[in-house]
């Protein structure tokens, strides 16, 4: 089946740059998200990037996507304290069932 | 606002009990699912329903059982908890139509903790 990897933990000082990366195995996958889940709280949708573009940004945060290595990444510009939470890859054939990755914490030295 | 609520925040069962954990979602959405999330492994899909009365098994179906009455209603059923069993319950739903430009965005829950004693 469907599989999506990313490393489990990040740290990195407020005011850097964050990079989080993620693997998926679906060459199919037509829609690739990324989540965000802040402590006791459920995920939400952070952005998104469809299989046809190769980068997104949107404010602090930029999408780069490799198709042929299958490598989404997540860069978030002048890191904060609120940015710290668990970060989700995840990806989509188009129909209702979304493949998750493991999530990768990422704390904010202050 | 878009919301899906959980019956619980916390719950705490002994093993062989019977739990239900219930989820409500207020977005007329068709499609719902149940997670469990634990550390190093992420979400895992337990089953989802795409309609009333429909149901899917997910990656890890052994040990659950669903329900969907209703179309905002969307249970979770261990039939005889277990220590195993401890963990985080997240529900989620998503829209079968194209919204705000996307497909399969799903909105969670804030999730359930269990523990199984």
């Amino acid at each position: 089946g469907e599989d999506v990897e990313q490393s489990l933990f990040l740290s990195v000082r407020e005011g850097d740059s964050s990079v989080i990366n993620c693997t998926y195995t679906d060459s199919s996958s037509t829609y690739l998200y990324w989540y965000k889940q802040e402590p006791g709280a459920g995920l939400q949708l952070l952005t998104y990037i469809f299989s046809n573009m190769d980068m997104k940004q949107d404010q602090r945060l930029t999408v780069l996507l490799n198709k042929k290595d299958k490598h989404l990444s997540l860069r978030i510009a002048d890191t904060q304290t609120g940015d710290s939470a668990i970060y989700f890859c995840a990806e989509s054939g188009g129909y209702q069932k979304v493949t998750f990755g493991t999530g990768t914490k990422l704390q904010v030295i202050p | 606002d878009v919301k899906v609520t959980q019956s619980s925040r916390y719950l705490v069962k002994r093993t062989g009990e019977k739990v239900f954990l219930e989820c409500v979602q207020d977005m007329d959405h068709e499609n719902m699912f149940w997670y469990r999330q634990d550390p190093g492994l992420g979400l895992r899909l337990i089953y989802f329903s795409y309609d009333v009365k429909m149901k899917e098994k997910g990656d890890i179906p052994e040990g659950y059982s669903v329900s969907r009455e209703k179309k905002e209603r969307f249970s979770l059923i261990l039939e005889s908890a277990s220590t195993n069993q401890t963990s985080m319950y997240l529900c989620a739903s998503s829209s079968s139509v194209r919204t705000s430009g996307i497909y399969n965005e799903q909105f969670f829950g804030p999730g359930t903790r269990l523990t199984v004693l």
